[in-house]
């Protein structure tokens, strides 16, 4: 069974840190998606990661695909209050094709 | 264009009572999806479909049955239900099953059995 582990599982910090997140496998994953989910709404994707070794930027967000293609990050500079919320990773299992979430991360960025 | 939308918001329900979970889409998206999510558990893969009148069981399907109907629309039922069955509910449509491909999400229907 395709796993995907993410740490920290929570995470508090001031405006202005910078933070990294991270999502961990023992499987390869074809690709890897972030998602970011607001209190009392649906996932929103970030990103979608799909060459190991790719490093994607959005803004203050940067996420990579690890080389084996088993792992992935997002580093977030300066962070920000608006930056608040839930963070998961996902990515297709190689058996259904269908998405496989890891636990989620949640994040506080207080003022 | 409201994407998907999911109805009601919120539910409490009693041990054993049904109800239907509604779901609609408005983008032409062929795949559907039903997801629960859990605190510290992400999301798990209730049913999906890949079009009108094709459904089938994802990764935790017990409980719980679907229908598609039409494209638009894809409803989750649960007709017995149990404590266990208390999360919230998501929908979401994507056009293709394409790896890279965006899933779109509802708000969510939190519900609690008691």
């Amino acid at each position: 069974t395709q796993l995907l582990e993410q740490s920290p599982q929570f995470l508090s910090i001031q405006e202005g840190e910078n933070l990294t997140v991270y999502c961990n496998s023992s499987s390869v994953f074809s690709s890897l998606q972030w998602y970011r989910q607001e209190p009392g709404e649906g996932p929103v994707l970030l990103v979608t990661v799909v060459t190991g070794g790719e490093v994607k930027k959005l803004k203050r967000l940067t996420f990579q695909f690890g080389d084996a293609r088993k792992d992935s990050s997002l580093h977030i500079t300066a962070a920000q209050p608006g930056d608040t919320g839930l963070y998961l990773c996902a990515g297709p299992s190689s058996n259904t094709g269908k998405l496989i979430f890891g636990q989620g991360t949640t994040l506080q960025v207080k003022p | 264009n409201a994407g998907v939308t999911q109805t009601p918001k919120f539910r409490i329900l009693k041990i054993g009572q049904s109800m239907t979970l509604q779901c609609t889409q408005d983008m032409n998206h062929n795949y559907m999806y039903w997801y629960r999510q859990d605190p510290g558990m992400g999301l798990k893969l209730i049913y999906y479909s890949v079009g009108a009148g094709i459904t089938d069981k994802g990764e935790v399907p017990n409980g719980y049955n679907v229908s598609r109907s039409t494209t638009e629309d894809f409803p989750l039922r649960l007709e017995l239900a149990a404590p266990s069955q208390t999360s919230v509910y998501f929908c979401a449509s994507s056009l293709s099953l394409a790896l890279a491909d965006t899933q779109y999400f509802g708000p969510g229907t939190r519900l609690t059995v008691l």
